[in-house]
């Protein structure tokens, strides 16, 4: 099984700011199975960015993915009041899929 | 949209069945997943089945436990959940996999299990 590992665990980021949150996989990852998924309290997951760098509809455009092999990137620019909540990066190997652990972003 | 219903308290080693209706969408050509969601946890995949229920899989910790279903002259999907343990304790999401892609696009509010004597 493929872990994934994101860090840092928390971010602590000014509004205007950019937020640059890192998911490493133990093994290597095809970028067509490497997604990104946004949580605020209460709510389901909500998919940002799809086969490591494609917004998925309605995302905003300061929202980028980047990476392939064992390292993948979620850049966040311009911080928003919206955009602090927990960020997952998710694969899909085997038939299978996992998430990372998350990393929370919040007002510093 | 995707409407979960089904959730519960239940006892170690009980039974549940979670359903899922499917709206607004041609529910018979997506792939569906249920994902699960402990308190202060991160998401974990659950199940997989395709459009024609020919490609099913899971992950290890439910397999043999777990059986997912689906009705498409219903727009339905099914979680069939016996043997069920304290770590089974969860939200659980019924989500659909992005036609063509590996994400999960489309997400349900979740239904909430609680596996407690």
């Amino acid at each position: 099984e493929i872990v994934l590992t994101q860090s840092p665990g928390t971010l602590s980021v000014s509004p205007g700011e950019r937020a640059t949150l890192s998911c490493r996989a133990s093994q290597s990852v095809d970028s067509k199975y490497l997604a990104w998924y946004q949580q605020k309290p209460g709510q389901a997951p909500r998919v940002l960015i799809y086969a490591a760098s494609s917004r998925a509809t309605g995302i905003p455009d300061r929202f980028s993915g980047s990476g392939s092999g064992t390292d993948f990137t979620l850049t966040i620019n311009r911080l928003e009041p919206e955009d602090f909540a927990v960020y997952y990066c998710q694969q899909y190997g085997n038939s299978k899929w996992t998430f990372g652990q998350g990393t929370k972003v919040e007002i510093k | 949209q995707l409407v979960e219903s089904g959730g519960g308290l239940v006892q170690p080693g009980g039974s549940l069945r979670l359903s899922c209706a499917a709206y607004g969408f041609t529910f018979s050509s997506q792939s569906m997943t249920w994902v699960r969601q402990a308190p202060g946890k991160g998401p974990e995949w659950v199940s997989y089945v395709s459009g024609s229920s020919t490609s099913i899989s899971y992950a290890d910790s439910v397999k043999g436990r777990f059986t997912i279903s689906r009705d498409n002259a219903k727009n339905s999907l099914y979680l069939q959940m016996n043997s069920l343990r304290a770590e089974d304790t969860a939200v659980y999401y019924c989500v659909s996999r992005r036609s063509g892609w590996y994400d999960f696009d489309i997400w349900g509010q979740g239904t909430m299990v609680i596996v407690s004597s």
